[in-house]
This record gives C-alpha cells, sequence and structure tokens, in this order.
C-alpha cells in the first residue's frame, strides 16, 4: 500500500533563504508525482509534476526532483518570500484512479 | 487555463438537509473526483467518475452519493447531513491520457459547515 510522508511538518524561515521541503513514497511503482500549494482555507494549486521518468521539473523559483530508486521528491525554493507562506503537499500518482498525499509542510516566510 | 469551480465557497446546512455540491470544469476531463479535507486526517476521496455516468466509490463513500450526467458536471450529494460532514470539500478534475499526464486540477474548495 502506497504511503507518502512529508517531513518536515512544518518550517520557519528568514525571507532570501533557499529551502528545501521532503516528501517520501514507500512503493517506486509511481507514474508521477505531482507538488501542490495551498493557501489557508483554499482549493490545491499546482506547482510541479514530474513524471516518472523525469528527473527534474522547473517553474520559476520552484524546482522539483525526482529519484523513484530511494522513494523521495523534493521541492527546492529559492530565494524565499512572505507571499510563499502555504502549505505544500506532494502527492503520489500510480496509475490508476487514486492518488496519495502527503499531509502538507506548512511553511513560513517571515519578512 | 484549466478551471474548476465549485458552485458555493461557504455552506451551512441544518442536520438532514439534502445538500448538494456542484463542480463544473471547462478543460473536457474525463476524469473527476470528490475530496473531503480535515486537519491530521488529510485529503481522502469520496467518490470518482471516470466518464459520463460511471462513478466509483472511493475511501470514505458513506452517507454521500455522486452524479454525473454531463462530462463537465460532477455533483457530491449529502442524502442527510450530519455535523460528521462539516469539513472542507474539494473538487478536482484531469483528463485520461498519456499525452495530458494525469495532472490534477482542484476547486477552490467549499466549506460545509452541518449545526
Amino acid at each position: 500500500k502506497q504511503e507518502v510522508t512529508q517531513i518536515p511538518a512544518a518550517l520557519s524561515v528568514p525571507e532570501g533563504e533557499n529551502l528545501v521541503l521532503n516528501c517520501s513514497f514507500t512503493d517506486s511503482a509511481i507514474y508521477n508525482l505531482q507538488w501542490f500549494r495551498q493557501d489557508p482555507g483554499k482549493g490545491l494549486t499546482s506547482l510541479l509534476l514530474i513524471q516518472s521518468s523525469q528527473r527534474e521539473q522547473t517553474s520559476g523559483r520552484l524546482n522539483a526532483s525526482l529519484d523513484k530508486s530511494s522513494g523521495r521528491s523534493t521541492l527546492y525554493i529559492a530565494a524565499s518570500q512572505p507571499g510563499d507562506s502555504a502549505t505544500y503537499l506532494c502527492a503520489a500518482n500510480t496509475g490508476g484512479f487514486k492518488t496519495i498525499f502527503g499531509a502538507g509542510t506548512r511553511l513560513f516566510v517571515k519578512a | 487555463d484549466v478551471k474548476v469551480t465549485q458552485s458555493s465557497r461557504y455552506l451551512v446546512k441544518r442536520t438532514g438537509e439534502k445538500v448538494f455540491l456542484e463542480c463544473v470544469q471547462d478543460m473536457d476531463h474525463e476524469n473527476m473526483f470528490w475530496y473531503r479535507q480535515d486537519p491530521g486526517l488529510g485529503l481522502r476521496l469520496i467518490y470518482f467518475s471516470y466518464d459520463v455516468k460511471m462513478k466509483e466509490k472511493g475511501d470514505i463513500p458513506e452517507g454521500y452519493s455522486v452524479s454525473r450526467e454531463k462530462k463537465e458536471r460532477f455533483s457530491l450529494i449529502l442524502e442527510s447531513a450530519s455535523t460528521n460532514q462539516t469539513s472542507m470539500y474539494l473538487c478536482a478534475s484531469r483528463s485520461h491520457g498519456l499525452a495530458d499526464s494525469y495532472e490534477q486540477y482542484f476547486g477552490p474548495g467549499t466549506r460545509l459547515t452541518v449545526t
């Protein structure tokens, strides 16, 4: 049974710092891995999707990597800003209709 | 840009009422999903639909039903609302095809309170 874990559960950093959010999954037979951002009381916004055949994806200050053999994905945020404060969730798609979500990392960037 | 909309951002209903939550997507996606999100429990799949009139139970379907009469619209129905159904409800859609990579797109959510 696929399980997705995110560490840390919460993170507070000063503005400008580069940071890494971690996501681990137990079954390497994934179709893709998707990173989302969620602001309080809002829906999920898709940030990046990495196919199983890919190693990384980049969008602006965000870079997501995928290592299937070790069951890990990381989301790197460069030069963090207060507007980056949100909860970040990763989700593993096993190719069927079920997506397994992590519990999220709550990020707070201090001005 | 894919757009998924939900009929209400906030909803307050009384115990025993029948509640309809509507979700509409504009990208001709085959698959649509209803999740609920609760603190400490994360996102849990209630129902999904892989095509018009097709539906499958997710992990927590008890107390809910769904309807998909048109491809763009997926409705979640609470037959008799109870206080333990107070939650954030999230709708999502995705295309079913290798070229589209199974990327999921979410609506803004409906915060339902049952009193």
